[in-house]
């Protein structure tokens, strides 16, 4: 079992809609939770951070946490075409500095 | 958030040799890290880099191939050395800032022939 976990994709939604990607962890003791957004041929760029069960809104992105069923979810309101990308969900343990990635989905956004 | 650059951006370069990439940021930073990111798969952290003591290596990753200096609280370097195809990969710092985030530079494109 990945420590991290996502779907590969690609997701595709028409221009618009919500995007709903999600990512599961399995280490409990997980503490810091990252979106992370890389453009082909970029390095990845902070979305958002998530650390207390719950959502938490940054204009049209919306970051979820559930640790007791270990998953966190990012959605997208609003999709744009600029929004086709990889997501990257990272998490960190606690006590320690290291961020662990999942494989990353694929968004892609239809006009 | 911090500026972070890194040198060169990209590289070709024969099997056998090395390649020395610079990550330089425009804030003091007391955690700095690599990655290496391959060919459509996702990020893997290398060392994590600390100033004024020995590189952390992760698991798989070595000294001797991936050699790591810290001389400052904004200055690293990554050395890939004895270099063959499989290295060929992105290469990313990354430098950690308030809230135990961390923020990437613009990456190293190496290619190994």
């Amino acid at each position: 079992q990945k420590e991290v976990e996502q779907n590969s994709g690609p997701l595709s939604v028409p221009e618009g809609a919500i995007a709903s990607l999600n990512c599961t962890y399995s280490d409990r003791g997980s503490q810091s939770f990252f979106w992370y957004r890389q453009y082909s041929g970029k390095s990845p760029e902070l979305i958002m951070s998530i650390y207390s069960n719950g959502d938490k809104e940054d204009g049209r992105f919306t970051a979820q946490l559930n640790k007791a069923s270990q998953y966190v979810s990012l959605l997208i309101r609003d999709s744009q075409p600029s929004d086709s990308a990889t997501y990257l969900c990272a998490v960190q343990r606690d006590s320690s500095y290291k961020l662990i990635f999942g494989s990353g989905t694929r968004l892609l956004v239809r006009p | 958030s911090a500026v972070i650059s890194q040198k060169p951006s990209r590289d070709i370069c024969q099997r056998g040799t090395s390649l020395t990439i610079q990550c330089q940021v425009d804030s003091q930073v007391t955690m700095m890290f690599w990655y290496r990111q391959q060919p459509g798969q996702s990020l893997t952290l290398i060392a994590t880099a600390n100033q004024g003591s020995e590189a952390t290596y992760e698991s798989g990753f070595v000294i001797d191939k991936f050699p790591i200096s810290r001389p400052n609280l904004t200055f690293s370097t990554l050395t890939v050395s004895n270099m063959s195809p499989e290295d060929s990969s992105i290469y990313l710092c990354s430098v950690e800032q308030a809230t135990d985030t961390q923020y990437f530079g613009p990456g190293t494109r190496l290619t190994v022939l």
